[in-house]
């Protein structure tokens, strides 16, 4: 089973500060998404990426594919207490019709 | 194009009676999976469906079950309810390619 691994697992920082979280497998991913989380609701997706060494980014968040597929981070620049939420990585093993895995989550607090 | 939707938002039951929720998926989707995910837990997979069939099931016991139907549209079902059953319960339909999930607000269940 592929398993996905995020670190950390909290993280508090002040406003304005910048941010990295990781996801990482000892499994090469097909593809990986990253989802945002708020208390009470669904994650929502923000991104996919695909390619290995592909660069996204969503305003102040930027998201990076490792070049061996197996590794991706997400980084926020000047962080908003609105950022404030569990950051989730996920992706479905390549072969097999598999279930969509989801790392364990980071849950960022921004204080104002 | 409408998003995923689960009925109800919130539910509260008693312990031993059976519980029943719903989602319809975004249109176009026909794969279905739904999740568990209690305070300090990740997402939890409970079982995926995919054109009326289950396709993966995870570590949960029978008092879980689920099922989906011609428009898509899936059930779960959770018998004989327990405390540790209260949870916040999450579907999610994926893109043809299922390299997505795109996920509804959630049901909240609360056992008493």
């Amino acid at each position: 089973t592929q398993l996905l691994e995020q670190s950390p697992q909290f993280l508090s920082i002040q406003e304005g500060e910048n941010l990295t979280v990781y996801c990482n497998s000892s499994s090469v991913f097909s593809s990986l998404q990253w989802y945002r989380q708020e208390p009470g609701e669904g994650p929502v997706l923000l991104v996919t990426v695909v390619t290995g060494g592909e660069v996204k980014k969503l305003k102040r968040l930027t998201f990076q594919f490792g070049d061996a597929r197996k590794d991706s981070s997400l980084h926020i620049t000047a962080a908003q207490p609105g950022d404030t939420g569990l950051y989730l990585c996920a992706s479905r093993p390549i072969q097999g019709a598999q279930k969509l895995v989801f790392g364990q989550g980071t849950r960022l607090t921004i204080n104002p | 194009k409408a998003g995923v939707t689960q009925t109800p938002r919130y539910l509260i039951k008693t312990r031993g009676q059976q519980v029943t929720l719903s989602c319809s998926p975004i249109s176009g989707h026909r794969s279905v999976s739904w999740y568990q995910q209690t305070p300090g837990q990740g997402l939890q997979f409970l079982f995926e469906y995919f054109s009326e069939t289950q396709r993966n099931k995870g570590n949960f016991p029978g008092r879980f079950s689920g099922r989906q139907f011609s428009n898509s549209r899936s059930e779960m079902n959770v018998s004989t309810l327990e405390l540790g059953d209260s949870a916040l319960y999450l579907c999610a339909s994926s893109t043809p390619g299922y390299t997505e999930a795109f996920f509804g607000q959630g049901t909240r269940l609360t056992v008493v």
